[in-house]
């Protein structure tokens, strides 16, 4: 299985681009995240995803969308790049239910943008 | 709501020596604990969990028990390896049910010298 796969790993924008980052999952996990990781400041849940059709906002949503049109795919899209959106973006999936323990996330190898 | 905090890193350490990882936690109800691990240029990935007080988990080496007492859940092993050099974070599940989701710690980077 090829697990989570993002691309792409890397991208320069400039200011006011705008792009998508997308994010695949081959285990049918109807769960889905993108974490933006700062140094120092660990990783910040911008959207997540219970199933097809369902969306969510995190703790940093702004600047950001997603759509989940599929089980397998859950994109990121930034309209109007701004310096502060410059991270490293981290897809990850896992199982239904929130069991305890269930919460074991799989994560892609993570996309790194700048925006200058 | 929900934190998860880490002692201040960085952490660099000779091949052999022994490890703590110190992790506390605030959390309301029973939330389970993780501890994930970053290698260079890599996804997180997860290295051992704990569900409930009391809990240990391990893996490749590494401990850590769920101490519901000192909400804390530190990472040990008794004699880190180069190849262990990685960055490390504790997180938390809500365990809320359906939307439950996880809460991480900043992250600390171990580096084990030769």
């Amino acid at each position: 299985n090829a697990g989570v796969t993002q691309t792409p790993k890397f991208r320069i924008l400039k200011i006011g681009q705008s792009m998508t980052l997308q994010c695949a999952q081959d285990m049918n996990h109807n769960y889905m995240y993108w974490y933006r990781q700062d140094p120092g400041m660990g990783l910040k849940l911008i959207y997540y995803s219970v199933g097809a059709g369902i969306t969510d906002k995190g703790e940093v949503p702004n600047g950001y969308n997603v759509s989940r049109s599929t089980t397998e795919d859950f994109p990121l899209r930034l309209e109007l790049a701004a310096p502060s959106q410059t991270s490293v973006y981290f897809c990850a999936s896992r199982i239904s239910g929130g069991a305890a323990g269930a919460n074991v996330l799989t994560f892609g190898a993570g996309s790194r943008l700048t925006v200058l | 709501g929900d934190s998860v905090t880490q002692m201040e890193g960085p952490v660099t350490l000779s091949e052999e020596a022994f490890l703590t990882i110190n992790c506390t936690y605030t959390a309301t109800g029973y939330p389970s604990l993780f501890w994930y691990v970053q290698y260079p240029g890599e996804g997180l990935q997860l290295l051992l969990k704990a569900t409930k007080a009391d809990d240990k988990g391990s893996n490749k080496g590494f401990e850590a028990t769920y101490r519901k007492e000192t909400t804390s859940f530190h990472l040990e092993k008794g004699s880190v390896q180069v190849s262990d050099s990685a960055v490390y974070f504790c997180a938390l599940s809500d365990n809320t049910g359906a939307n439950s989701k996880l809460t991480f710690g900043k992250g600390i980077t171990l580096s084990v010298r030769p």
